[in-house]
């Protein structure tokens, strides 16, 4: 069956540092990825998608990359601010189908 | 967009009870989901949440545990019955706007059995 997988250990880096998340995937061919963010006691809030055909996106501080050969993605936040520090979680999905969930990599960004 | 508000945010049940947990949303969608979200793991889809009919189940979700409803476009509700602690866990309700774009979610159920 299909998995994704994320960092599964927590990511603590020093303020201004950029950050890097890894999503992989196996036994799936996803057309979309997405990238949410989860604080503790909210729902995830999106952040940016990337489509199968895109090698890059970026949004501001962030960038997301899709490498169908390597079957992953990279979720990068350049110049981190404490206000960065959350759970981030990785979607993958086809087209009509169901969203599949990583755990979510926990990232803290120290002062 | 869309803004969710679900309800009630936490709560603590006795086993055997059951819990109604309700999503309202802002505006009219036509694609609802209800997913589970336990301690240390990825949201898992219980079902879509479908108007007017009964809702599309997952494998290893059944009506009868979950039972849902979806009376219009914006309202749905999802029923954890004769629950026991294996069902502690935050219940979320999302929906999509346009398939396959982002999801919005509310803010989550963190229901405890006890």
């Amino acid at each position: 069956s299909q998995k994704i997988e994320q960092n599964s250990e927590a990511l603590n880096i020093q303020e201004g540092k950029t950050a890097t998340l890894t999503c992989n995937y196996t036994n799936y061919s996803p057309a979309y990825l997405q990238w949410y963010r989860q604080d503790p006691g909210r729902g995830p809030v999106f952040l940016l998608l990337i489509r199968e055909n895109e090698k890059e996106k970026r949004k501001e501080r962030l960038k997301v990359t899709f490498d169908t050969t390597l079957k992953q993605s990279l979720f990068h936040i350049t110049a981190s601010q404490p206000a960065d520090s959350a759970t981030y979680l990785c979607a993958a999905s086809n087209t009509g189908n169901q969203f599949y969930f990583g755990t979510g990599t926990s990232l803290t960004v120290i002062p | 967009s869309a803004v969710i508000s679900q309800k009630p945010s936490r709560d603590i049940c006795q086993r055997g009870t059951s819990l109604t947990i309700q999503c309202q949303v802002d505006s009219q969608v036509t694609m609802m989901f209800w997913y589970r979200q336990q301690p240390g793991q990825s949201l898992t889809l219980i079902a879509t949440a479908n108007q007017g009919s009964e809702a599309t189940y997952e494998s290893g979700f059944v009506i009868d545990k979950f039972p849902i409803s979806r009376p219009n476009l914006t309202f749905s509700t999802l029923t954890v019955s004769n629950m026991s602690p294996e069902d502690s866990s935050i219940y979320l309700c999302s929906v999509e706007v346009i398939w396959n774009t982002e999801a919005f979610f509310g803010q989550g159920t963190r229901l405890t059995v006890v």
